[in-house]
């Protein structure tokens, strides 16, 4: 069954640097989202891509965030310059249409800054 | 803006039992409900997925029902087992122009009792 994948699985980094995350959505899946997880806390959402262009997104995701499809099959998610409360797990999806169909979720990339 | 609240937070049940997690969401214009589970450190897995005009959805022993007009969502789980245990988030999709995002409440974390 096709399922959406992201790597690294991990990733430890220092403050001010900064970070990709990368996502494969299901292939014929037109909508892509990412939210995070800070650890003990509800699963928040980031932002939404749709058309190669961003179609929403939340307070969180501020000038340090960046979201990019670069070719057919990926997905990023840049941090410009980490700091320490970016710490979290960061949580790609996809969804085939719109809100009348599930959204399918990634493992998870779990984000730590030092 | 949407608010989302599960209880209880956690729920300790014997095997075979069959238990009913509960979701409230703070605005009733919704697309749709979903619910997933999560397993500690790993991604969401989607159960069901309840749209707006829907009063429920099954999956096995899983039944999700959903009252818009009074905020509520069930998840209902039949004869229990160990393997269940996990958390189980619901998560609430606004029908605000513009909004294809997916509120999360905190989750039940669930444990069956062999």
């Amino acid at each position: 069954e096709p399922e959406v994948t992201q790597t690294p699985s991990h990733q430890v980094t220092q403050m001010g640097q900064e970070v990709i995350l990368r996502c494969v959505p299901i292939s014929n899946h037109l909508y892509f989202y990412w939210y995070r997880q800070i650890l003990g806390q509800k699963v928040e959402f980031l932002v939404s891509f749709y058309n190669n262009e961003i179609s929403e997104k939340s307070e969180i995701f501020d000038d340090q965030f960046s979201v990019e499809r670069p070719d057919g099959s990926n997905f990023t998610l840049k941090i410009r310059s980490t700091k320490l409360e970016d710490s979290a797990m960061y949580f790609c999806a996809s969804r085939i249409t719109g809100p009348l169909d599930e959204q399918y979720f990634g493992p998870g990339t779990r984000l730590t800054v030092t | 803006k949407q608010e989302v609240t599960q209880i209880p937070a956690a729920l300790s049940v014997p095997e075979g039992e069959n238990l009913v997690l509960n979701c409230s969401f703070t605005d009733s214009a919704i697309y749709n409900l979903q619910w997933f589970r999560q397993d500690p450190g790993k991604g969401l897995t989607s159960l069901l997925l309840i749209q707006s005009s829907q009063r429920e959805q099954t999956s096995g022993r899983l039944n999700a029902s959903l009252d818009k007009s009074s905020g509520r969502s069930t998840l209902y789980i039949a004869a229990s087992q160990p393997g269940d245990s996990a958390t189980y988030l619901c998560a609430a999709e606004d029908s605000g122009a513009g909004s294809y995002q997916l509120t999360f409440g905190k989750g039940t974390k669930l444990s069956v009792i062999p």
